[in-house]
């Protein structure tokens, strides 16, 4: 099946720090999704994005298909942006199936103030 | 309204007990989700339910039963499970493979122990 990579598995960024977190993945992907897991345990949805660059606020996300990647990018970092990151894909194979979303292994970010 | 409900927050139960994890969304989506994910790991598909019929089974045991009595309700139904099944428990949903547009919305899980 399709393997998705995140990096780094751990980041420490202080208050008002830049960062960029990256997803790669194997196969042709239908979907690109990332998630911010809150220490609740909630997903919270940032981006679906299987091409091309969004922005939301303070984040942003750029996916380039052809290479098989995906950036998130977290600017002037608060505490509240502490949690696990984690991109999810699902592969055009197995779309009539169900979509069936594949997830990176997740980015744990501590944002000291 | 983009929220996915799930009930209860949190469970615990014993190997001999019955119990069912239930799931909610009225977004109209008619596929439906089910994930298991441990501690300091991605969560990992269990199920998937599209337009109320299940297509996706990840070799979960069948200790673990799924159900989808409708399009907005999914119930997880849990018979004489084992201590390595606590886990935090979620439910998804997306609007389905007729669609092109497949984001999944997540709801906020079961925490599961079972002793």
């Amino acid at each position: 099946g399709i393997q998705v990579e995140q990096s780094p598995p751990d980041l420490i960024l202080q208050e008002g720090a830049n960062s960029t977190l990256r997803c790669n993945f194997s196969d042709s992907v239908n979907n690109l999704q990332w998630f911010h897991q809150n220490p609740w345990g909630q997903l919270i949805n940032l981006f679906y994005i299987p091409s091309g660059t969004k922005q939301n606020g303070r984040l942003s996300a750029t996916t380039v298909a052809t290479e098989r990647y995906s950036l998130l990018y977290i600017s002037s970092s608060q505490t509240t942006d502490s949690g696990v990151y984690f991109c999810a894909v699902f592969s055009v194979m197995i779309k009539a199936a169900g979509n069936k979303l594949t997830f990176g292994g997740g980015t744990r970010v501590l944002v000291k103030p | 309204d983009t929220e996915v409900t799930q009930t209860p927050k949190h469970l615990v139960m014993g190997m001999t007990n019955k119990k069912s994890l239930k799931c909610e969304q009225h977004m109209g989506h008619r596929a439906m989700y089910w994930y298991k994910q441990k501690a300091k790991k991605p969560p990992e598909l269990m199920f998937v339910y599209s337009y109320e019929k299940l297509s996706i089974n990840e070799s979960v045991p069948s200790r673990f039963s799924p159900e989808c009595p409708n399009s907005s309700l999914l119930n997880l139904h849990l018979h004489a499970l084992q201590p390595e099944d606590s886990a935090l428990y979620l439910c998804a949903s997306s609007q389905g493979r007729q669609s092109s547009y497949n984001e999944q919305f997540f709801g906020p899980g079961t925490r599961l122990t079972v002793l």
